[in-house]
């Protein structure tokens, strides 16, 4: 089974609509993270946490909103989707190791806002 | 920051070798190297922590100098298997210290190896 696993993985909305992408890990490390990768652009940290308390701003945040409701589970939500959010959206989780760090990525969700 | 790749692209033969540079403007931490082919998540190459440190992967290697802000991955005898997109990310410490890190991507450089 996959240590980092996102679901869905791929979602089609609407304008308007509010959806939840999920991130599930079984690697038993506490932070987790949220990217957006658009073709150029590279991977834009959309919000991550540190632990279960400690949730911080990525550089594109708005928009977006994250719940973490358990070490292994940390959710991104878009309250009302729009078009320029269609993109590939991954999660990742790492260990704190002083600077070490190894970012795990999840398959990914495609998601497309019509 | 984000940090700066180049070149954007690159298209080599089968046994050729390559140079892809990542810089950053901001006092960088560590280096951190990841490859992602089409259609998957990217996965961790290597990361360089010390100055004029080099790491190899395979045949991919990678050098970092904390003074000029630069690292730089090489790709020798390239492999089909090798075309993807590489990103670089810098990690940057938090003012006042602490261990919350973060990572920052560039935009990724494309590699294609054709027969």
């Amino acid at each position: 089974d996959a240590d980092v696993t996102q679901t869905p993985r791929n979602r089609i909305t609407k304008t308007g609509k509010r959806i939840m992408l999920e991130c599930s890990q079984t690697k038993g490390h506490d932070r987790m993270y949220w990217y957006r990768q658009d073709p150029g652009l590279g991977l834009q940290l959309i919000y991550y946490s540190f632990d279960v308390k400690d949730i911080n701003k990525g550089e594109i945040s708005d928009g977006y909103s994250v719940s973490r409701q358990a070490q292994a589970k940390f959710s991104l939500s878009l309250e009302s989707a729009i078009p320029n959010q269609t993109a590939l959206y991954f999660c990742a989780t790492s260990e704190n190791s002083g600077g070490w760090e190894t970012q795990y990525f999840g398959p990914g969700t495609r998601l497309l806002v019509l | 920051q984000q940090p700066v790749q180049s070149p954007q692209a690159v298209i080599l033969r089968e046994g050729e070798d390559a140079v892809i540079n990542c810089s950053s403007s901001k006092a960088l931490y560590s280096v951190h190297w990841y490859r992602q082919k089409h259609g998957e998540a990217p996965v961790f190459l290597m990361i360089l922590l010390k100055g004029g440190e080099q790491k190899g992967h395979e045949k991919i290697s990678a050098s970092f100098n904390e003074k000029k802000q630069q690292s730089s991955l090489y790709l020798t005898a390239s492999q089909l298997s090798y075309s993807g997109t590489y990103f670089c990310g810098s990690l940057t410490r938090p003012r006042g210290g602490g261990s919350n890190y973060k990572l920052t991507f560039g935009k990724g450089t494309l590699l294609t190896v054709n027969p």
